[in-house]
């Protein structure tokens, strides 16, 4: 079963502080990995994508992939209130669809920026 | 200039009646995708089209078909609605090969059936 794990919340943080969001996947095969966020009502955007082991920065943004451990995260620096929204982590796995196949998100952890 | 668009954006409608979303992009993709997003906000993938052909079909239930006049179009037709069908509906696209496959999402519709 493909899943990908991602702890709900809320996530309270303070503006001006470091976000710290995370997520786990289960299928060893996974190659590429993204973060979306979602603000309420609104469609998933694409913010960061990574696909080799450690660090991709973009911003206040960075993705962090462990392949070994099937884990990548997802650190917000200089957090804002505009930050507030749901983030989606989503993996994509290699399967019948040939560089087609969906994307297997998780449930999304909904962060706060407290100001 | 929005580069995956749907339309409607709301759709109320009643059990038992059939209906289409539509869906646009022109960024120049040939993959497009139909996600279903339920009440808590989980998000799966239903379809997946390439150059007008299925290649991904979840497990849905066969009154959803979805159809691809052109690699820029792909329309979702749901057939006797169900209270369940209730949910939002995002299409998607991507580049094949590109990037590995980072999909854009449109605006979403959501779909009320009483």
């Amino acid at each position: 079963q493909k899943e990908v794990e991602q702890n709900s919340g809320p996530l309270s943080v303070p503006e001006g502080a470091i976000a710290s969001l995370n997520c786990t996947y289960s299928d060893r095969v996974s190659q590429s990995f993204f973060w979306y966020r979602q603000y309420s009502g609104k469609s998933p955007e694409l913010i960061m994508s990574i696909y080799s082991n450690g660090d991709k920065e973009d911003g206040r943004f960075t993705a962090q992939l462990n392949k070994a451990s099937q884990y990548v995260s997802l650190l917000i620096r200089d957090s804002q209130p505009s930050d507030s929204a749901t983030y989606l982590c989503a993996v994509n796995i290699p399967g019948s669809g040939g560089g087609a196949d969906g994307l297997t998100f998780g449930k999304g952890t909904h962060l706060i920026i407290q100001p | 200039d929005t580069a995956v668009s749907q339309t409607p954006k709301y759709l109320v409608t009643q059990m038992g009646n059939d209906k289409s979303i539509k869906c646009e992009q022109n960024l120049g993709h040939d993959t497009m995708y139909w996600y279903k997003q339920d009440s808590k906000k989980f998000l799966k993938i239903m379809f997946s089209y390439n150059n007008k052909e299925l290649i991904i079909n979840e497990t849905v239930p066969n009154r959803f078909s979805p159809k691809s006049p052109d690699k820029a179009h792909l329309n979702l037709h749901i057939n006797s609605l169900e209270l369940g069908d209730s949910a939002v509906y995002f299409c998607a696209s991507s580049q094949q090969g590109l990037v590995h496959n980072e999909q854009f999402f449109g605006p979403g519709t959501r779909l009320t059936v009483l």
